[in-house]
């Protein structure tokens, strides 16, 4: 059965850098990773995506090793605006999808 | 563009009560999803649809129904609510096929209690 892991919580301060993995044991071969950001009371938004190796934007970093079982979520510089939850999305088969359960990062001042 | 809308966006029900969750879009988009998401669990898929007039189920689609008239609206419905239904629920739809490939549009959510 395909499941997609992240850490429950994770903590930070304003001005460091923040890495969020996200594993993923069923991945399908043609399919992207794709990870979104929450905040309360909204629905996720967006942030990034990534097939393999490294993808950068404007607000993150996306980095997928060959095996593709995990990728983790780059946020460099967190500053208290970034506290939210932030979910992995992968493709898990021909037709078929999981969010991670998401991770809750808090950043303090 | 208003994106995705969702309505209502509180219900209370009572157990054996049904209800429909309207989503709208204005983006054109073929896809439109309906999710649960519940404490600790993250989203779960319900329903999909890939284009007007077609529905398939997710990963949780019992007890919930849908239909896909206009290529802009998207209805879940419950037609006898239980309180293992009491979650918040979103609507989302994206351009492309289904899947992690294409960036999906969240609407607000709708927080429904089943009492």
């Amino acid at each position: 059965l395909a499941k997609t892991t992240q850490p429950i919580s994770m903590d930070s301060y304003e001005g460091q850098e923040v890495n969020i993995t996200c594993s993923h044991n069923n991945i399908a071969t043609n399919d992207y990773i794709t990870w979104y950001q929450q905040f309360p009371s909204q629905g996720p938004r967006f942030i990034i995506q990534g097939y393999k190796t490294k993808v950068t934007n404007e607000v993150a970093s996306l980095f997928i090793p060959a095996d593709r079982k995990s990728s983790t979520l780059s946020l460099p510089r967190v500053s208290l605006s970034d506290t939210a939850v932030y979910y992995c999305l992968v493709g898990v088969g021909n037709n078929d999808m999981r969010f991670g359960a998401g991770t809750r990062l808090t950043v303090k001042p | 563009n208003a994106g995705v809308t969702q309505t209502p966006k509180f219900r209370v029900l009572k157990t054996g009560q049904s209800m429909t969750l309207l989503c709208a879009q204005d983006m054109n988009h073929e896809y439109m999803y309906w999710y649960r998401q519940d404490p600790g669990m993250g989203l779960r898929l319900i329903h999909y649809s890939v284009g007007e007039g077609t529905t398939a189920k997710g990963e949780v689609p019992d007890g919930y129904n849908v239909s896909r008239l206009k290529k802009q609206n998207f209805l879940l419905g419950l037609e006898s609510a239980a309180p293992s239904q009491t979650s918040v629920y979103f609507c989302a739809s994206s351009y492309g096929r289904l899947a992690a490939s294409y960036e999906q549009y969240f609407g607000p959510g709708t927080r429904l209690t089943v009492t």
